[in-house]
């Protein structure tokens, strides 16, 4: 499989709305509700912010939010913040018990 | 409180084998999915395997045949055996509790590929 597709870079100034999107197909984010996505600060492991398409594990902010159309799924980030600058990655079940990532995003704060 | 420990890692000529150790702590490796994760210097997230709960043992197309995954339940332990290494197989490699959604992660291990 290869990588999920996401945009290279996306920023937005604190307080606002920024949505970083994750394109598939439909043998995996299209197939499958089973979307995640992972965000990265520099020289550290990554931290799962969202899960199964829309869930939020337990102590991450309700500033982050899920949603998937098609093939395509996203991450919503609202009212942006400076510890929100960081790689954000997505992944989806592949099939055969296989997963792939996207190819990340890195979210500038202005 | 959840920790994954990882050893192993380093320096390993082109066609070499190492093997990555993840010692749990709070959770137990029998009862859980865990999986192996990398990311080459610079570039993104790879998937790479993945053991279930039951056994079951799946890999990326590119490590497969050369890589496996496996646990040692009275240790507590999973590891990753990686031979037949590659250039392209230089990374940090991270292990992490789950199979869709990767709650928990070790601090990584780098493995660099070179002669």
């Amino acid at each position: 499989h290869s990588a999920l597709t996401q945009p290279a870079s996306v920023s937005g100034s604190p307080g606002q709305s920024i949505t970083i999107s994750c394109t598939g197909t439909s043998s995996d984010v299209g197939g499958f509700s089973l979307v995640s996505w992972y965000q990265q600060h520099p020289g550290k492991g990554p931290k799962l912010v969202i899960y199964e398409v829309t869930e939020r594990p337990s102590g991450v902010s309700d500033r982050f939010s899920g949603s998937k159309s098609g093939n395509t799924a996203s991450l919503t980030i609202s009212g942006l913040q400076a510890e929100d600058e960081a790689d954000y990655y997505c992944c989806s079940y592949a099939g055969s018990s296989t997963y792939v990532f996207g190819t990340g995003t890195e979210i500038t704060v202005l | 409180e959840v920790q994954l420990v990882q050893t192993g890692g380093g320096l390993i000529q082109p066609g070499g084998s190492l093997r990555l150790s993840c010692a749990a702590s709070g959770i137990n490796v029998s009862t859980n999915y865990m999986t192996w994760v990398r990311q080459a210097p610079g570039k993104g997230l790879e998937w790479v395997s993945v053991i279930y709960r039951p056994g079951g043992t799946y890999y990326a197309d590119a490590v497969k045949g050369r890589f496996t995954i496996s646990r040692d339940n009275s240790k507590n332990i999973f590891y990753l055996q990686m031979n037949s290494l590659r250039a392209e197989d230089t990374a940090v490699y991270y292990c992490a509790r789950g199979v869709s959604s990767l709650d928990y992660w070790g601090q990584g291990t780098l493995v660099t590929v070179s002669s």
